[in-house]
């Protein structure tokens, strides 16, 4: 089955920079690859996503870019903002039929004021 | 429309007791999880169902149960519970193809002592 790994675990930066958080996949057959953010307390939620007949997605300040042959996929947030403290997972899965969404293990990022 | 509902919400049971977690969603969604989120391990996969009366056993089933009666229901069943099972559990639910973003409902918080 699919297997996702994330690094890094934890990522502090100051307000303004940029960050990236990296995953790789096992399964060449996965083509759906989403990025979710979860606040202290909250549901995780959707911010953007990204399938395999395409190499960059953008929407605003994140962007995820992928790389199916390498099979990693990442997401970068620029001008880090407070409000962007958060954990971020990635997931992956076939789009086709009902496979479930396999996660990573999560990225703690701190955006230091 | 509420989207996806989880009760209850917060949760103490003593080892051995039983109790159901309910799942509803209002989007007509045919695909519904269960996971369950422990510090580090981001979010693993209980089991899921991929429409009415259809169950499947995702990466951690032991210990859990599940019914899928009516489309719009998903209960998660914990038959004997164990202090290996407090956890943060969350429902998903997607649109058939598969290819979508999760919905997740607020999550329920179980503490067993």
């Amino acid at each position: 089955g699919e297997n996702v790994e994330q690094h890094p675990s934890t990522l502090s930066v100051q307000e303004g920079d940029s960050a990236v958080i990296k995953c790789t996949y096992s399964d060449s057959a996965s083509n759906y690859f989403p990025w979710y953010k979860q606040e202290l307390g909250k549901r995780p939620q959707l911010i953007i996503d990204i399938r395999s007949n395409v190499g960059e997605k953008k929407d605003q300040r994140i962007a995820v870019t992928l790389n199916k042959t390498a099979k990693h996929f990442s997401l970068h947030i620029t001008e880090t903002q407070p409000e962007d403290s958060a954990v971020y997972f990635c997931a992956a899965s076939r789009a086709s039929g009902n496979t479930p969404l396999v996660f990573g293990k999560g990225t703690r990022l701190s955006v230091i004021a | 429309n509420a989207g996806v509902t989880q009760t209850p919400k917060f949760r103490v049971l003593k080892t051995g007791q039983s109790m159901t977690l309910l799942c509803a969603q209002d989007m007509n969604h045919e695909y519904m999880y269960w996971y369950r989120q422990d510090p580090g391990m981001g979010l693993r996969l209980i089991h899921y169902s991929v429409g009415e009366g259809t169950t499947a056993k995702g990466e951690v089933p032991d210990g859990y149960n599940v019914s899928r009666l009516k489309k719009q229901n998903f209960l998660l069943g914990l038959e004997s519970a164990a202090p290996s099972q407090t956890s943060v559990y969350f429902c998903a639910s997607r649109p058939p193809g598969g290819g979508g973003g999760y919905t997740f409902g607020s999550g329920t918080r179980l503490t067993v002592v």
